[in-house]
């Protein structure tokens, strides 16, 4: 079956510290990866996309790699702060009965100062 | 300014009740979506529509219904039938399969609750 997995439990880290987020799929062959942060009670803002043939993306603080071998992708956040602190959601297209754009369960990210 | 808004913010539904979500969107999107987060749960694919007077079933369409009469509107009926309708509700919208290599755009979300 397809699938995609993310860290459930919390990941919790000091200030300053390099945050590494995971996600895997299993059964798909997507063209692309997206990883978007949700705060409580608010709608997921998109933060970095990334294609199959890329291995790495940044954006400030932020690093993207994608491993289509592996089937994996890793979210970086260096020097993190408190306010990092959300959920974060990794997505990817399926065109499986018609394209769109399935999410993973999300990892939450405590950075404590 | 360009956006997605999803009204109301919160709804109350009685049992056996039927509702209506509302989304909007003037970025001039093609693909919208309907997604159900439940507590500590991701998102997960209700309907989706690629094109004005067209869509398809997500991976938890049942108890649920859509229409997608114009480009900016994609509101999304709770029926009676969905037993177990307490959720967060995200709408989302993209540039869609024309241009698949841009990112989704949520509204803030409807929280239902049964009563």
């Amino acid at each position: 079956s397809q699938k995609i997995e993310q860290n459930s439990e919390a990941l919790n880290i000091q200030e300053g510290k390099t945050a590494t987020l995971t996600c895997n799929y299993t059964n798909y062959s997507p063209a692309y990866l997206q990883w978007y942060r949700q705060d409580p009670g608010r709608g997921p803002v998109f933060l970095l996309l990334i294609r199959e043939n890329e291995k790495e993306k940044r954006k400030e603080r932020l690093k993207v790699t994608f491993d289509t071998t592996l089937k994996q992708s890793l979210f970086h956040i260096t020097a993190s702060q408190p306010a990092d602190s959300a959920t974060y959601l990794c997505a990817l297209d399926s065109r499986t009965g018609g394209f769109k754009t399935i999410f993973g369960a999300g990892t939450r990210l405590f950075v404590k100062a | 300014d360009g956006g997605i808004t999803q009204s109301p913010k919160y709804l109350f539904r009685k049992e056996g009740q039927n509702v209506t979500l509302s989304c909007e969107q003037n970025l001039n999107h093609d693909a919208m979506y309907w997604y159900r987060q439940d507590p500590g749960q991701g998102l997960r694919l209700i309907y989706y529509s690629q094109i004005v007077n067209d869509f398809q079933k997500g991976d938890i369409a049942e108890g649920y219904s859509v229409s997608r009469e114009k480009k900016e509107s994609f509101p999304l009926t709770v029926t009676s039938a969905q037993k177990n309708p307490t959720a967060f509700y995200l709408c989302a919208s993209s540039k869609g399969q024309q241009n698949p290599l841009t990112e989704a755009f949520f509204g803030q979300g409807t929280r239902l609750t049964v009563v």
